[in-house]
């Protein structure tokens, strides 16, 4: 069985600059999350899909990242325009169901550097 | 709102002893809980995870840990390190007693980073 696919898995931008992650998710996976990870922490969430639609964003700094799921399955997420607080490790996890009695599946994040 | 302590950001074990990461969890009820494993270049894995029942729960690798409410804890233990535990744990809550249809995003801590010396 396939993982949780991200891409790029590396991306170096300057300040102000817009970016974009893309995630697919385990074949059948209805809920799809975003996280973001900054060094020596542990990961945050972002933003949570469930099929098509947004569950929970209450964590998204809506006023420069922006996320869609537009079909219910692979997942977009964007930053515009980035600052250097935004560098991290963005990443994408999925579950089958939903709630928390289901396992999330990672994938290997992509790692964004703003200079 | 919940939050995770890991009160130990490195902890240095030699390879065959006995391990034990410290975890404490702020919660108004009993949160579900889970530890996670992130190794270099790998995604983040689930070891294992609590939701109710036995308190101490079983793993992969090895691992267990133990769910004590009084403590509000959930500590990772191994009984003998290999080489290869070296990474980073993560231990997460999601609120408890629900199931489907709701926000159930993990609330991490910042982790443990683990080195095993030969």
């Amino acid at each position: 069985e396939a993982g949780v696919a991200q891409s790029p898995r590396y991306k170096i931008i300057e300040k102000r600059q817009s970016v974009a992650f893309w995630c697919n998710p385990i074949s059948g996976h209805a809920t799809l999350y975003w996280y973001q990870q900054i060094l020596g922490q542990g990961p945050k969430l972002l933003i949570q899909f469930q099929n098509n639609g947004v569950v929970d964003d209450s964590q998204l700094p809506k006023d420069r990242f922006s996320a869609e799921r537009l079909k219910g399955v692979d997942s977009t997420l964007k930053i515009q325009p980035a600052k250097l607080e935004d560098s991290a490790v963005y990443l994408c996890a999925s579950s089958l169901g939903g709630g928390p009695l289901e396992t999330q599946y990672f994938g290997p994040g992509t790692r964004l550097l703003v200079l | 709102a919940q939050s995770v302590t890991q009160p130990d950001i490195h902890i240095t074990v030699s390879e065959g002893a006995s391990l034990e990461l410290r975890c404490n969890y702020s919660y108004g009820a009993t949160p579900y809980l889970f530890w996670y494993v992130q190794s270099p270049g790998q995604g983040l894995q689930l070891l294992l995870k609590y939701f109710s029942g036995d308190t101490l729960v079983q793993g992969i690798k090895g691992f267990e840990a133990e769910f004590k409410r009084s403590q509000s804890s959930f500590n990772l233990r191994k009984p003998s390190v290999h080489w290869s535990d070296a990474a980073e744990y993560f231990c997460a809550v999601t609120p408890g007693g629900y199931s489907g249809g709701g926000a159930d995003g993990l609330t991490f801590g910042k982790g443990t980073h683990l080195i095993i010396q030969p």
